[in-house]
């Protein structure tokens, strides 16, 4: 059974860079076949894609978000983790980490899903 | 990149049906068979209840179902159960290596 679990500062001040990390278990983030995602929600509002990364270091971004972050990943650890940089106070979210099988066709790879999720945490961003 | 839309409120009673509607555009969900729905109670994660349109992953029950016609995917709960009551949110493939969620909608079992 996987299991994805966020790691990271709850409070972040604004103009400053969001750190996160998602620790899988339960599976390998090598494998292939799957993309190792971000998601976040801000409090009482949907869910709203941050992006992907796989194994061999591809990335795919939000656009609204594609100029303030990052991902990468560890496979020794077999983690994974989100950077965004120059937050306000409106990025304030609860941040998922997620598994996303994907599938293939004529050299194009695309998400289908997210299977397994982690718990979720609240960052805060405050002075 | 625009939020699929979703109504924000549907409402049912034990043992009754209801359809939740998701639209998009020619360029997510009418082109790709890569719709997904999710469960969110409060305060938890989302759940995967259908993929690929109307997939259903093992061990969601099959009162649960999804369609698409054209730009506008729908998810089906039969036979509503309290337990139901829910967030639910959908969520397309879009082209490009994005995904774009809808703005999700409040299933109350009255």
């Amino acid at each position: 059974q996987v299991q994805l679990q966020e790691s990271g500062p709850g409070l972040v001040k604004p103009s400053q860079t969001l750190s996160l990390t998602c620790t899988v278990s339960g599976g390998s983030i090598s494998s292939g076949g799957y993309y190792w995602s971000w998601i976040r929600q801000h409090p009482g509002k949907g869910l709203e894609w941050i992006g992907n990364i796989y194994y061999t270091g591809s990335t795919y971004y939000n656009p609204s978000l594609k100029s303030r972050v990052s991902l990468s990943m560890d496979t020794s650890k077999n983690q994974f983790s989100l950077y965004l940089s120059s937050v306000t106070p409106a990025d304030t979210a609860v941040f998922y980490c997620a598994r996303a099988p994907f599938g293939c066709r004529d050299g194009t790879c695309r998400s289908k899903t997210f299977d397994y999720w982690g718990q979720g945490t609240l960052v805060t961003v405050s002075s | 990149q625009s939020a699929l839309t979703q109504p924000a409120s549907v409402s049912g009673s034990p043992g009754q049906s209801i359809t939740i509607s998701c639209t998009g555009t020619s360029s997510d969900v009418g082109s790709y068979n890569l719709v997904s729905w999710y469960q969110q109670h409060p305060g938890k994660a989302p759940k995967v209840m259908i993929s690929e349109v109307s997939e259903r992953p093992s061990g969601v029950s099959n009162r649960f179902s999804g369609s698409k016609s054209g730009n506008t995917a729908s998810l089906t709960i039969s036979g509503l159960q309290a337990e139901d009551e829910a967030d639910y949110y959908c969520c397309s493939y879009a082209g490009s290596s994005t995904v774009v969620f809808g703005g999700g909608t409040k299933l109350t079992v009255l």
